[in-house]
């Protein structure tokens, strides 16, 4: 979708080395969430963040960080991939308005493989 | 806690049937409710969003969906199904900090 993006699109990697993902949003907004997607299991929350160096873990968050040091990039990093990490990666940014919520805007996906 | 359930984790339809996808949330009135669609190796769009006002909401590509309280129930439908709907949804409730809370989706198949 227009305004975030997320990179690499696919990434082969092996166990126990480091992966970072990335998402970057040109629209300046406050909130940015990284999901996983699994079959059965529908959309996982990893992390959140709600401003620049602050960020909260959601139900999954063992064996991922995240950072924020920019408004507009949220990276998600697997410290030590595992296989049970081979997922499909998905950023979202919360987009509102006056005290109402648009909605979420989410990104292409990173498929992540972990060999 | 809020949960979303959506009842069948497949559903089959003929071309030009009705399509209906079932959503129910737990507790209290959400402050939001939506439905995303899913294409393969997309990442999700939002397809239609109810917050206060007309239960009936109107999304994109005909479908739409109607919250019913005294059902705690927001179920998507489509008059006539199209080879192009086939997808997965997502049920969605916000909580009272805006943060989403999804069901586990529904993968729409379409039969020719």
């Amino acid at each position: 979708d227009a305004g975030i993006t997320q990179s690499p699109r696919h990434k082969v990697t092996e166990t126990g080395t480091p992966v970072t993902l990335r998402c970057h949003q040109t629209e300046n907004h406050r909130y940015m969430y990284w999901y996983r997607q699994d079959p059965g299991h529908g959309l996982r929350l990893i992390h959140y963040s709600y401003g620049v160096k602050d960020t909260d873990k959601g139900e999954v968050s063992d064996g991922y960080s995240v950072s924020r040091s920019k408004t507009e990039d949220f990276l998600l990093t697997l410290e030590s991939a595992t296989s049970s990490q081979t997922s499909v990666y998905f950023c979202a940014i919360r987009k509102m308005g006056q005290r109402s919520l648009y909605g979420y805007t989410f990104g292409s996906g990173t498929r992540l493989t972990v060999v | 806690a809020q949960s979303v359930t959506q009842l069948g984790s497949h559903v089959s339809v003929s071309e030009g049937a009705l399509v209906l996808l079932r959503c129910n949330y737990s507790s209290s009135v959400p402050p939001y409710l939506f439905w995303y669609v899913q294409y393969p190796n997309q990442g999700l769009q939002l397809l239609l969003k109810y917050t206060t006002g007309a239960t009936l909401v109107k999304g994109i590509n005909g479908f739409e969906a109607e919250f019913k309280k005294s059902e705690t129930s927001f179920h998507l439908t489509k008059p006539s199904a199209h080879m192009s709907d086939a997808a997965e949804y997502f049920c969605a409730v916000s909580d009272s900090n805006y943060q989403l809370i999804w069901g586990a989706g529904t993968k729409l198949i379409i039969k020719p």
